[in-house]
């Protein structure tokens, strides 16, 4: 049972420069998310998925496109990366109407935009 | 104004001190109260959550809500270097919330 997991660990992007995050979970859960975690910032909900075939914005949306892929996969797509993209990526998911809110992470993916 | 107030520190405090982390809010909405634990470069985990006001004691780990004044606390009692970590606080205002709201999260370092 390996969680919730991320690819890639690290990535440097120049600017203008497209990319994809993968998120996978093994636990069977519903509702999926993607945060971003800057200094001073906290964590901020880029997307969201409530379950599979839907999606929706969060607080910081902007430059961003997301895709439930099927139940387990979960991807956030940067199509032309800027410099106040870079950040720490995390995905999270938690099964709604389980535990209360206990969202499960992934260890996150570290970008930097050049 | 950020909705949720965290002191990002660092904290800095000797082994077996009492550890006192704080958040205030300003959604009176709000009923879910959560901390998670964040080692360094590896995702939050969950360590205590409550509803509505009140203590919760776990472990060495008590978390304390005081709706009325818009203030949760953790308390982390004989504290040990494993405690060092970023703490954030977390809030919702429906018990199977798809939106959470973080705190900036507290650097706490427990030295030896």
């Amino acid at each position: 049972n390996a969680g919730v997991t991320q690819t890639p660990k690290f990535q440097v992007l120049k600017t203008g420069q497209s990319m994809t995050l993968q998120c996978a979970q093994d636990m069977n859960h519903n509702s999926m998310y993607w945060y971003r975690q800057d200094p001073g910032m906290g964590l901020r909900l880029i997307y969201y998925s409530a379950s599979e075939g839907t999606t929706d914005k969060g607080e910081v949306p902007n430059g961003y496109n997301v895709s439930r892929l099927n139940k387990r996969e979960f991807s956030l797509r940067l199509e032309s990366a800027a410099p106040s993209q870079t950040s720490v990526y995390f995905c999270a998911s938690n099964l709604v109407g389980g535990r209360i809110n206990e969202q499960y992470f992934g260890p996150g993916t570290r970008l930097t935009v050049t | 104004q950020k909705e949720v107030e965290q002191d990002p520190g660092p904290l800095s405090v000797p082994e077996g001190a009492i550890v006192s982390l704080n958040c205030t809010y300003s959604n009176s909405a709000f009923q879910y109260f959560m901390w998670y634990r964040q080692y360094s470069r590896k995702g939050p985990e969950l360590l205590m959550y409550t509803y509505s006001s009140g203590n919760k004691e776990d472990g060495r780990f008590t978390a304390q809500v005081d709706k009325s004044s818009k203030y949760i606390s953790l308390f982390i009692r004989d504290s040990q270097p494993s405690d060092s970590a970023t703490y954030l606080c977390a809030m919702s205002d429906i018990p199977y919330g798809n939106k959470l709201v973080f705190g900036a999260g507290t650097i706490l370092r427990v030295k030896s």
